[in-house]
């Protein structure tokens, strides 16, 4: 069974801030997204990364994924309250249908 | 669109009960599915459809039992609920782009059984 753990668990930062969380997996991902899940609503899709070494950017968002696919990690640079959720990642399991596995995830407060 | 719509928002059931939870979604998707969140946890799967007639099982399916008559709705139901059940539960559904799955996820149901 694929295990995929986040850190830091819980991240407290102040406006203009950056920060980087991580994402680990026990066994190499057939395909890795990263979600943000506000208070009181479902995951939202940020990004699916599918190849080793590739880097993705979403505005002040930067996603980049391991060379061999075990490893992720989401950058924020100068961090805005808005960025405020639950960063979690999840393996798309090739093709098994879309079923997803997740992370714990990582709790991300910006204060402003 | 409304996308992926989950009613109710809010339930509370007594040990012992059913109920069905409700999801619809008007993207006509062929996948859908159904995950659990408990507090301090990622998501887990419970079941998943790849078609109107078709379902299976996922990691968390016990207690729990879904049908898919069409492409729109994908009904999870609790039949004798238990405590273990207060989850908030989010039914989402996908489209393949590119060989990747992109899931759309309803804004969940929180339940508690007590």
């Amino acid at each position: 069974t694929q295990l995929l753990e986040q850190s830091p668990q819980f991240l407290s930062i102040q406006e203009g801030e950056n920060l980087t969380v991580y994402c680990n997996s026990s066994s190499v991902f057939s395909s890795l997204q990263w979600y943000r899940q506000e208070p009181g609503e479902g995951p939202v899709l940020l990004v699916t990364v599918v190849t080793g070494g590739e880097v993705k950017k979403l505005k002040r968002l930067t996603f980049q994924f391991g060379d061999a696919r075990k490893d992720s990690s989401l950058h924020i640079t100068a961090a805005q309250p808005g960025d405020t959720g639950l960063y979690l990642c999840a393996d798309a399991g090739g093709t098994s249908y879309g079923k997803l596995t997740f992370g714990q995830g990582t709790i991300l407060t910006v204060h402003p | 669109n409304a996308g992926v719509t989950q009613t109710p928002k809010f339930r509370i059931l007594k040990i012992g009960q059913s109920m069905t939870l409700q999801c619809a979604q008007d993207m006509n998707h062929n996948y859908m599915y159904w995950y659990r969140q408990d507090p301090g946890m990622g998501l887990k799967l419970i079941y998943y459809s790849v078609g109107a007639g078709i379902t299976d099982k996922g990691e968390v399916p016990n207690g729990y039992n879904v049908s898919r008559s069409t492409t729109e709705d994908f009904p999870l139901r609790l039949e004798l609920a238990a405590p273990s059940q207060t989850s908030v539960y989010f039914c989402a559904s996908s489209l393949t782009r590119g060989g990747a799955y992109e899931q759309y996820f309803g804004p969940g149901t929180r339940l508690t059984v007590t």
